[in-house]
């Protein structure tokens, strides 16, 4: 089966670093992209950007360049998300999904379950 | 920068059919995708390249596409279908947009 298994919810203060993960099974990790999606509270769904379990390749949105981090581990089939410095408006749930082909330009057909990061003091 | 407009909400009856659209300019041109979220669950996508559907879900939905709308259309609606849907399509200056969400109410 092809899934996106993600890690488990956190609690961070203010100014903290975090990192979540987003583990690939089921399919070849190193020949698809990742891409990261926030959905903030009762809010609906941003592309964070996406990289490529292959070669780490990376394409921001603009919208979230400088403030997050994308890495990818091949050797556990593993894509990272890192934040520096969190704020409150970081809070969300952050989904990894897969673009269904190989140049990361299509629909996402698999989704990991979804990382909530609550920030607060 | 590629804007997706959808409409915040549809509501419609057991039986009927539900019509989400999805407004961009000459998004025609683009192959859009469609995602169902229930409460509290990960986006599950129902419809790819327009019309065409993943293995599992029903017939009952279907996509449209031509000009500046894409249409996401919910024949025979159950409660089950009570979700948030979302447009998605790829673009040369933009990448992954996103839609901004239509809440499908059954009555």
């Amino acid at each position: 089966e092809v899934q996106l298994v993600q890690s488990g919810a956190e609690v961070k203060k203010p100014g903290e670093s975090l990192k979540i993960s987003c583990k690939g099974s089921g399919y070849t990790f190193t020949s698809y992209w990742i891409a990261w999606v926030r959905q903030m509270p009762g809010k609906g769904l941003e592309w964070m950007g996406t990289i490529y379990g292959g070669d780490s390749d990376i394409k921001y949105s603009p919208s979230f360049h400088g403030h997050v981090a994308f890495s990818v581990d091949k050797s556990t089939s593993t894509a990272y998300l890192q934040f520096t410095g969190l704020k409150a408006s970081d809070t969300a749930i952050y989904y990894c999904a897969r673009p269904s082909n190989y140049d990361g330009r299509h629909a996402f057909d698999i989704w990991g379950q979804g990382t909530q990061v609550t920030v607060s003091s | 920068s590629y804007v997706l407009t959808q409409p915040p909400a549809v509501s419609v009856a057991p039986g009927q059919t539900a019509r989400i659209s999805c407004g961009g300019d000459h998004i025609g041109l683009k192959s859009v995708h469609w995602y169902q979220q229930r409460p509290g669950q990960a986006p599950v996508l129902v419809v790819y390249d327009d019309g065409d559907r993943p293995s599992g879900i029903p017939e009952r939905f279907s996509g449209s596409n031509s000009g500046n709308t894409a249409t996401l259309t919910i024949g025979r609606v159950e409660a089950g279908d009570e979700a948030d849907y979302y447009c998605h399509v790829w673009d040369r200056t933009s990448e992954h947009v996103l839609g901004s969400g239509t809440k499908v109410t059954v009555l």
